[in-house]
């Protein structure tokens, strides 16, 4: 079946850091790639997505580039922030499964 | 974007009695809505996929009779905890999308304490 493997966290960062959180997947077919974020006590937020392979997608500084060939959807930020701390889900749908897949999640630390 | 409701967002129960989470898919018509149960250190478990006018289908290991889930309409599911215990205590997430390969839009979640 489909599968989302994320890197274990927590990530810890000094502010203006350079950020990668690496994500690959399994899938059958062509899914669609997510990243969601997550701020404490709040739900998922779609921070960015991926409909087919050498898409980039983009949102608030972070990209992340559908990678067909080495089934992965790394997450990258140039420069994090402290108010960037937060859990990121990568997740796919549409591939082998009706139901999304999701990762675990990384937790993200950014300090001053 | 699109926007995901749930109500209520915090709710202090006491152990026997049963609590409704509504979850609203504001400015779009969602075929499927997910109910989710996120543990302490974040992962987040797939209870649940209801599409409108048929039968949730549970993921194993839930309890159907327990966690009762009504799809009535393209912008609205229910979820019911029946019985609450205080294990049933948890952050329930609902998200809702259009098709497949559409992007899933998540609720703001549901604390849950049951004394």
């Amino acid at each position: 079946g489909d599968s989302v493997t994320q890197m274990e966290g927590p990530v810890t960062l000094s502010e203006e850091a350079f950020l990668t959180i690496n994500c690959t997947y399994t899938a059958t077919g062509y899914p669609s790639l997510f990243w969601y974020v997550q701020y404490p006590g709040e739900g998922l937020q779609l921070l960015l997505k991926a409909t087919k392979a050498d898409d980039k997608g983009s949102n608030k500084g972070f990209e992340a580039t559908y990678r067909k060939e080495t089934t992965s959807f790394h997450l990258e930020k140039g420069s994090v922030q402290v108010s960037d701390s937060a859990v990121y889900f990568c997740a796919l749908s549409g591939g082998g499964s009706y139901i999304p897949t999701f990762g675990r999640g990384t937790s993200l630390i950014v300090h001053p | 974007g699109a926007v995901v409701s749930q109500h209520p967002s915090r709710v202090i129960c006491k152990s026997g009695t049963s609590v409704k989470i509504e979850c609203r898919s504001l400015d779009f018509q969602a075929t499927t809505m997910f109910w989710y149960r996120q543990f302490p250190k974040q992962s987040l478990m797939l209870m649940a996929t209801s599409n409108e006018g048929s039968k949730a289908t549970y993921e194993q290991g839930v309890e159907k009779d327990k966690f009762l889930i009504n799809h009535a309409s393209l912008t609205l599911s229910t979820l019911t905890v029946t019985s609450a215990h205080p294990e049933d205590s948890s952050f329930y997430i609902c998200s809702a999308r259009v098709s497949v390969q559409e992007t899933q839009y998540f609720g703001p979640g549901t604390r849950l304490l049951v004394l």
